[in-house]
């Protein structure tokens, strides 16, 4: 099975911060990686597929890099809505998409 | 508009069984792939299933295989996870998500049902 590991695990920011999310996968996923945004309550979000990807609707504050094992979600000025929990997902292997264990984002 | 509706869930017995349903609307259900994700308590997103547009295609998390079944009825615009031999570990919020079959990410997402495994 493929493992995602996103660091950090929490992070505290302020309201204007570029703040950079990390995501490893245990093998090479080439381009096969998702983000997603969850609120306390709330289903969760699509961001950015396909690594790089802004899905639609989403602000361009958003991005996302990397390929093969390393892959980065940079919000480029943090706003007071983007505080929540950060996913990534693996969706190279369909027999088993994995995602990270998540990465808390809150205001410092 | 895209609408996903989960039903079903509730408080069960560990051994118990329980089906979930996820009412989709608003898009061609039969043009897509769906999938279950569940979210323990305090937990991360946690895959559990895959079923192709067609039914032709099921794939399971080994944490739910034998256990757990996924089907859909794409003239009734559902689809469904039949759970049984539930544990205490199966309580979770369960969500069905559509996919996005060009790149197999998860476009669309219900609000969640509720499972509760306890004695």
């Amino acid at each position: 099975d493929i493992q995602m590991t996103q660091s950090p695990s929490s992070l505290s920011a302020s309201v204007g911060d570029r703040v950079t999310i990390t995501c490893r996968a245990s093998q090479s996923i080439s381009s096969y990686l998702n983000w997603y945004q969850q609120k306390p309550g709330k289903a969760p979000k699509l961001l950015i597929y396909a690594a790089s990807s802004l899905q639609s609707g989403v602000p361009s504050r958003f991005s996302g890099s990397g390929s093969g094992t390393d892959f980065t979600l940079t919000i480029s000025s943090l706003q007071p809505e983007d505080f929540a929990t950060y996913y990534c997902q693996q969706s190279y292997s369909t027999r088993m998409y994995t995602f990270g264990q998540g990465t808390k984002l809150e205001i410092k | 508009e895209v609408q996903l509706v989960e039903s079903g869930g509730g408080l069960v017995q560990p051994g118990g069984s329980l089906r979930l349903s996820c009412a989709a609307s608003g898009f061609t259900f039969s043009s897509y792939s769906m999938n279950w994700v569940r979210q323990a308590p305090g937990k991360g997103l946690e895959w559990v299933s895959y079923i192709s547009s067609s039914s032709s295609t099921i794939y399971y998390a080994d944490s739910v295989k034998g256990r757990f079944t996924i089907s859909r009825d794409n003239a009734k615009n559902s689809l469904y996870l039949q759970m049984n031999s539930l544990r205490d570990e199966d309580t979770a919020v369960y969500y069905c998500a559509r996919e996005e079959g060009g790149g197999s990410y998860f476009d669309y997402w219900g609000q969640g049902t509720l499972v509760t495994v306890s004695s």
